[in-house]
């Protein structure tokens, strides 16, 4: 079966420069959730999507921002990156307009920031 | 403050034993509880999940034990194997928020000795 898809898988910047993660969702899921992971922690929400719309908001930095596009697929852009930004960015699908709470993990982009 | 408290921190069993991972919750809202597995540097995969109109739950392995009353459930792990070994985190949401963001809880490393 079609999993999340997430690009790039690792992705190395330098402290003040900017960073585009993308999200391929499940084919026919029509929610995207982000999460940020450091290192020995749990995922933390960052923000969601339903349908190209923001659905809820975290924990997530002014200096990120997100959206969804029309093909679904959605992207988290990172602005003035700092050394503590370096972590695993998660995305995650469901398909929560069917009410269907399940969600799924990508394999995760693991962004290390020096 | 974390919404969601999981114990233990870290437990070793030998292969064959059951190991029982806790969880508690506050927030009498949350009515979705998942169990997701992740292997070191990927990302989560949902075990199992349930709904607290039950009080347990099994596929293959993995039991979920749900005391609404006590606003307590638990993962148990049937005969469980080195493969096994990984970090398993509870999370709950719940529909009051629309979009299902899932709070996580600290996770458990477990290592299942041969």
């Amino acid at each position: 079966a079609a999993g999340v898809i997430q690009s790039p898988r690792h992705l190395i910047k330098e402290k003040r420069e900017t960073a585009t993660l993308k999200c391929y969702p499940i084919p026919r899921h029509d929610t995207v959730y982000w999460y940020q992971q450091g290192p020995g922690q749990d995922p933390q929400f960052l923000i969601s999507f339903y349908e190209k719309m923001q659905s809820d908001k975290g924990s997530i930095p002014d200096r990120f921002s997100a959206q969804q596009f029309s093909d679904y697929h959605s992207e988290l852009n990172m602005s003035s990156l700092e050394l503590g930004d370096s972590a695993l960015y998660f995305c995650a699908s469901s398909s929560a307009g069917t009410g269907a709470y399940e969600q799924y993990f990508g394999p995760g982009t693991r962004l290390t920031v020096t | 403050q974390q919404q969601v408290k999981q114990s233990p921190q870290s437990l070793i069993v030998q292969k064959g034993g059951i190991p029982i991972i806790n969880c508690a919750y506050e927030n009498t809202a949350f009515d979705y509880f998942p169990w997701y597995q992740q292997f070191p540097g990927k990302g989560p995969a949902l075990l199992i999940a349930i709904r607290p109109d039950v009080s347990e739950k099994k596929e293959g392995r993995f039991t979920i034990s749900f005391n609404k009353s006590a606003k307590q459930f638990s993962l148990h792990i049937m005969d469980s194997q080195p493969g096994d070994s990984a970090t398993y985190f509870c999370a709950a949401s719940g529909s009051w928020t629309g979009f299902q963001k899932l709070v996580f809880g600290t996770g458990t490393r477990l290592l299942v000795s041969p």
